[in-house]
């Protein structure tokens, strides 16, 4: 079954540093999500994305977050500046069309963001 | 925009009991709600969903119930297993209806 794919699975920056986190979506999918989960907290929307736009954000995706599809495959989030309350388990999803009800969202395994 | 209450925050049951999970949301014009499954080291797993025009639905030891009056909806499982233990969270559309709200999860634990 296809799978949502996340790299590195575990990262470790200064505060203060940009960080990239990546994600390839399943192939077909044209809906792409960030979200977050600070640890033993419920999961955050971050951002939606389709068709090189975000669809919608949250409040907690503020100037410093930034989201991009680079290439044919690849979904990026940056934070630009990070700080020790970005330390969270970062989930990417895609889905086939936008509305949930007929598309699900599929999540990857996560990205553990650590900022020391 | 949407807002999605859980409870409870955990949950320990015999196997072989029945575990119940609560939430309710906020946005009246909210018709569909998922549930996910999240194990350990791993991303939400969709499980069941329920769209607002059934009141309930079933798939084999898990089924969802939805109260749109009152604005809640139900997990439901039977005859519990250990594989069961996992956090469960609940969600519901968001305002624009392009992403899920998530609750805040319920850790279920299935003893043996």
């Amino acid at each position: 079954e296809p799978e949502v794919t996340q790299t590195p699975s575990h990262q470790v920056t200064q505060m203060g540093q940009e960080v990239i986190l990546r994600c390839v979506p399943i192939s077909n999918h044209l809906y792409f999500y960030w979200y977050r989960q600070i640890l033993g907290q419920k999961v955050e929307f971050l951002v939606s994305f389709y068709n090189n736009e975000i669809s919608e954000k949250s409040e907690i995706f503020d100037d410093q977050f930034s989201v991009e599809r680079p290439d044919g495959s690849n979904f990026t989030l940056k934070i630009r500046s990070t700080k020790l309350e970005d330390s969270a388990m970062y989930f990417c999803a895609s889905s086939e069309g936008w509305d949930p009800r007929s598309s699900p969202l599929h999540f990857g395994n996560g990205t553990r963001l650590t900022v020391t | 925009g949407e807002n999605v209450e859980q409870h409870p925050s955990t949950l320990s049951v015999q196997e072989g009991d029945s575990a119940v999970i609560k939430c309710t949301y906020s946005d009246s014009a909210s018709n569909y709600f998922p549930w996910y499954k999240q194990e350990l080291g791993k991303g939400p797993q969709l499980i069941i969903d329920i769209r607002s025009n059934v009141g309930e639905k079933k798939d084999q030891r898990i089924a969802v119930t939805l109260n749109k009056t009152a604005k809640h909806f139900s997990l439901h499982i039977t005859e519990t297993q250990p594989e069961d233990s996992a956090v469960y969270f609940c969600a519901a559309p968001s305002q624009a209806g392009t992403a899920l709200i998530f609750g805040k999860g319920t850790t279920l634990s299935v003893s043996s």
